[in-house]
């Protein structure tokens, strides 16, 4: 079955402190990963993607990692901001006919000064 | 400017009524998407449309409905036969289905009342 599943499902951090998301899938054909950034009550907005052949990928902040092999990747928000508050999702493209999007659930990300 | 818009931000229905959610998009893309948000739940495929006058049902279309006339727009009717129709619900579209990115519109919370 074709599952995307994030870790931790919420997560609390001090302003200016760095924190990493989780992110694995059992999607096959593996096409693409990319990750969105969800603020409250909003559209979810694209913040990186990476192919089969890409290990490491950044956004100024945020750097996402990717293993092809254990099907697993990694969102790392380094010094954190207070607008960095919000949910993040972990896609996952499939190579097939028809729409090919499958969705985490999110993690919740909740930064305090 | 190039985007997806979706109205109203807002919507309440009473029990047994039908509505309408609107989608728009100016950015030439073929497919559109509708999701449906709960709390604590990943986005869940509602319809999807590839190309005009097309459309293909996703995970949870029952007691909803859709129309494909023009390229630009997507709306979506949630109908009476939805049993739990309160709901975040966020339209999308891609180049493709095969497209890597979707692009989200800003969503529309639909409570019924």
């Amino acid at each position: 079955k074709n599952q995307v599943e994030q870790s931790p499902q919420s997560l609390i951090i001090l302003e200016g402190k760095n924190c990493t998301l989780q992110c694995n899938y059992t999607v096959s054909p593996f096409s693409n990963l990319r990750w969105y950034k969800q603020d409250t009550g909003r559209g979810p907005v694209s913040l990186t993607i990476m192919t089969f052949s890409e290990n490491t990928k950044s956004n100024g902040r945020y750097t996402a990692t990717l293993d092809a092999d254990t099907k697993q990747s990694s969102l790392h928000i380094t010094a954190s901001q207070l607008s960095d508050s919000a949910s993040y999702i972990c896609v996952v493209s499939k190579e097939q006919a028809g729409t090919a999007l499958i969705f985490g659930k999110g993690t919740t990300l909740s930064v305090s000064s | 400017d190039g985007g997806i818009t979706q109205s109203p931000k807002y919507l309440f229905r009473k029990e047994g009524q039908n509505v309408t959610l609107s989608c728009e998009q100016n950015l030439n893309h073929d497919a559109m998407y509708w999701y449906r948000q709960d709390p604590g739940q990943g986005l869940r495929l509602i319809y999807y449309s590839q190309i005009v006058n097309d459309f293909q049902k996703g995970d949870i279309a029952e007691g909803y409905s859709v129309s494909r006339e023009k390229k630009e727009s997507f709306p979506l009717t949630v109908t009476s036969a939805q049993k739990n129709p309160t709901a975040f619900y966020l339209c999308a579209s891609s180049m493709g289905t095969q497209s890597t990115e979707a692009f989200f519109g800003q969503g529309t919370r639909l409570t019924v009342v």
